[in-house]
């Protein structure tokens, strides 16, 4: 199983919106709607942000929103906040018990 | 609120076994409705999935590492542990444990709600 694609870097100024993407497979993301997506800030355990693709965690600030399409996954951040900078990555189910993790994308908040 | 902490050596000699344990506060393994996980995290690198446990003892390995990993619990204690033998320096990361919620009767979430703070662990002679 191959870890699923994510861009090294984007970036965006507060209050305005960003939008990761994660590309799979018809084996993972496209074939199964277990897509969840962490935030890790550095020297920290990464922390859940969205699963079952678009669900989000109690406490978890709705400017945050997942999606999917065909074998790509999406994760959008609303009102961007300078607390928002950090890596995040995606994952996904990948069949008989398989969980595969994208390879992370910065996020700069400008 | 569940909290998880690994423990276990910084330092494993190649071609040695690398063992890890997960100590479970603020609930019990044995209630179910949860699954065990072991994830690693390689020096500025992505996330790598090593397995799940459930406390019935069934598991579940990343393909990849399937031939070196054993995961076990031991729910008088509390705790979930993982083997992983004839490490090399490519097994040098900071491994995590996490939780995984019952997504059915028998299937996780492929999701994981809880972590633990993580442990590093470097395989150096």
């Amino acid at each position: 199983q191959s870890a699923l694609t994510q861009p090294r870097s984007v970036s965006g100024s507060p209050g305005q919106s960003v939008t990761i993407s994660c590309t799979g497979t018809s084996s993972d993301v496209g074939g199964y709607n277990y897509v969840s997506w962490y935030q890790q800030h550095p020297g920290k355990a990464p922390k859940l942000m969205i699963y079952d693709v678009s669900k989000r965690p109690s406490g978890v600030p709705d400017r945050f929103s997942g999606s999917k399409s065909g074998n790509t996954a999406s994760l959008t951040i609303s009102g961007l906040q300078a607390e928002d900078e950090a890596d995040y990555y995606c994952c996904s189910y990948a069949g008989s018990y398989n969980v595969v993790f994208g390879g992370g994308t910065k996020l700069t908040v400008l | 609120q569940v909290q998880l902490q690994e423990s276990g050596p910084g330092l494993v000699k190649p071609s040695q076994t690398l063992s890890l344990t997960c100590t479970v506060s603020g609930g019990s393994i044995s209630s179910g409705g949860y699954y065990w996980s072991w994830i690693r995290q390689h020096p500025g690198k992505g996330l790598e999935w090593i397995g799940y446990i459930y406390y019935s003892g069934s598991t579940y390995y990343n393909p990849s590492l399937k031939s070196r990993v054993t995961i076990s619990v031991d729910t008088s204690k509390n705790q979930f542990s993982l083997k992983l033998s004839s490490v090399t320096a490519a097994d040098t990361a900071v491994y995590y444990c996490a939780r995984s919620p019952l997504a059915t009767v028998v299937t996780p979430e492929f999701s994981f709600d809880i972590w633990g703070q993580g442990t590093m662990v470097t395989v150096s002679s």
